[in-house]
C-alpha cells in the first residue's frame, strides 16, 4: 500500500521568500511521485513528476522537487515566492503497478505582500 | 487542444434527490477517474473507468455510481443525496500508462446539498 503525508495544511510566506512544501511518502516498491497545484475555482494541474530519471526535478513556474530515497521525501521548493503562487498543492505517489495515484491531504500556500 | 470538460459547474440539490454529473475527457484519453474533494477529507478517489469498464474503485457507498460510454465520456451518479455529499467533484482523464500516469483534471462540479 502507498501513502503520502504532507506536513502542514497551511504554509505562509512573504513575497520573495523561499517556498518549501513538505511531502513524505510510503511505498513498498520504487515510486513515481507528483506535485499538482490547484488554483481557486479550478481543477488540479501537474507541476512536476519524478519517474527515476533524475532526483532533482524541475517543473513549471520555477518550482522544483528533490527525490530523497533515504528520507522517503519529495519536498517542493521555489526560491522566491510570487503572489500568483497562492494555491493548494498536492503531493501524490503511484508505482509501476498502479494507474491511480494516492494523493496527500494538500497544503495551502499563502503568500503575503 | 480542448481540456477536460465537466458539466454542470454548479448545482444545488435537496436531501433525498439524485444527481448526475458529466465529464468529457481529452481526446484520445481512455481512462477517466472521479474524485470527491471536501475541506475536511481532502481529495478522495471514487472510481476509475477504462474502455467502459470500472477498473478501480474507492471506498464509497453504493449510492455513488458511474459509467463510461464508448466515446470515453463518463457520468457519475449520486442517489439519495445526503448533506455530507456536498463537495467539489473532480473528473480526470489520462492515457493508459500505469505508474507515471499523469492526470488532467477538469474544473469540477460543485454540488451543494440542502
Amino acid at each position: 500500500a502507498q501513502s503520502v503525508t504532507q506536513l502542514g495544511s497551511h504554509v505562509s510566506v512573504s513575497e520573495g521568500a523561499l517556498v518549501l512544501l513538505r511531502c513524505n511518502y510510503s511505498s513498498s516498491v520504487p515510486p513515481y511521485l507528483f506535485w499538482y497545484v490547484q488554483y481557486p475555482n479550478q481543477g488540479l494541474q501537474l507541476l512536476l513528476k519524478y519517474t527515476s530519471a533524475a532526483t532533482l526535478v524541475k517543473g513549471i513556474n520555477g518550482f522544483e522537487a528533490e527525490f530523497k530515497k533515504s528520507e522517503t521525501s519529495f519536498h517542493l521548493t521555489k526560491p522566491s515566492a510570487h503572489m500568483s503562487d497562492a494555491a493548494e498543492y498536492f503531493c501524490a505517489v503511484s508505482d509501476v503497478r498502479g494507474y491511480i495515484p494516492t494523493f496527500g491531504r494538500g497544503t495551502s500556500l499563502i503568500v503575503h505582500p | 487542444k480542448a481540456g477536460v470538460t465537466q458539466t454542470p459547474r454548479y448545482l444545488i440539490k435537496t436531501r433525498g434527490q439524485q444527481v448526475t454529473l458529466s465529464c468529457s475527457p481529452i481526446s484520445g484519453h481512455r481512462s477517466v477517474s472521479w474524485y470527491q474533494q471536501t475541506p475536511g477529507q481532502g481529495l478522495q478517489f471514487l472510481f476509475e473507468y477504462f474502455s467502459e469498464t470500472q477498473r478501480n474503485k474507492g471506498n464509497f457507498p453504493g449510492r455513488f455510481s458511474g459509467r463510461q460510454f464508448s466515446n470515453s465520456r463518463s457520468e457519475m451518479n449520486v442517489s439519495t443525496l445526503e448533506l455530507g455529499d456536498s463537495a467539489l467533484y473532480l473528473c480526470a482523464s489520462s492515457f493508459d500508462s500505469p505508474g507515471a500516469n499523469v492526470l488532467t483534471f477538469g474544473a469540477g462540479s460543485r454540488l451543494t446539498v440542502l
